[in-house]
């Protein structure tokens, strides 16, 4: 019940295009989802990031999509540039167990130029 | 402020070796988390430290261990190496131990088991 499930596992869109990302969870107690961005030889940073009281959250050329019901998130990159090439995490967490993370599988995003 | 930084960057053991890695989180930080990454299993949890007390372990053999110290830096061994255990160990650290605190990555330990 603790899984995370991220699709596709990999990417490719033409600069300019809209690169979309899903998620699954199970586990109904996880009340925060993050997305994160990893570059080859760096960690993975904190792009943005979504409770389950709001429906969709925006900032910038990035929007989460939630969907509680369904228990489904997703990842839109609006305007994809090749500088948006990298792996995306998304993640799973409960405010009241700690700093720990339940990570999907990855999306290994290419943007074409 | 500077970054989560660990060390060594990249390490190269044999097979029954033991290995220590360190983890310094951003200043003002307490909470500090470890995960390992590797192609087939993705990132996986190892445990969570704050306040110098494990507050959250992984599903992973008793080989894995950690600690964090008054300084909030912590450490993590491994014994007994395996050649599984070839993996990038990131850690992470955040200001608390919640859930929904950001957490903030450092570049990883590349370990590599001969």
């Amino acid at each position: 019940q603790q899984q995370v499930k991220q699709s596709p596992q990999s990417l490719i869109v033409q600069k300019g295009g809209i690169s979309i990302i899903n998620c699954a969870y199970e586990n109904t107690a996880f009340d925060y989802f993050p997305w994160y961005q990893q570059f080859p030889g760096k960690g993975p940073a904190l792009l943005i990031a979504i409770r389950p009281d709001v429906s969709e959250k925006k900032e910038g050329r990035f929007t989460i999509s939630f969907n509680k019901s369904a228990k489904q998130f997703s990842l839109h990159i609006m305007d994809s540039q090749p500088g948006d090439s990298a792996t995306y995490f998304c993640a799973a967490s409960r405010e009241t167990s700690g700093s720990r993370l339940t990570f999907g599988e990855g999306t290994q995003l290419t943007v074409n130029p | 402020k500077a970054g989560v930084t660990q060390t060594p960057r990249y390490l190269i053991k044999t097979r029954g070796q033991q290995v220590t890695l360190s983890c310094s989180p951003i200043s003002g930080h307490r909470s500090v988390s470890w995960y390992q990454q590797t192609p087939g299993q993705g990132l996986q949890f190892l445990f969570e430290y704050f306040s110098e007390t494990q507050r959250n372990k992984g599903n992973f053999p008793g080989r894995f261990s950690g600690r964090q110290f008054s300084n909030s830096r912590s450490e993590m061994n491994v014994s007994t190496l395996e050649l599984g255990d070839s993996a990038l160990y990131l850690c992470a650290s955040s200001f608390t131990d919640s859930g929904t605190d950001t957490q903030y990555f450092g570049p990883g330990t590349r370990l590599t088991v001969l």
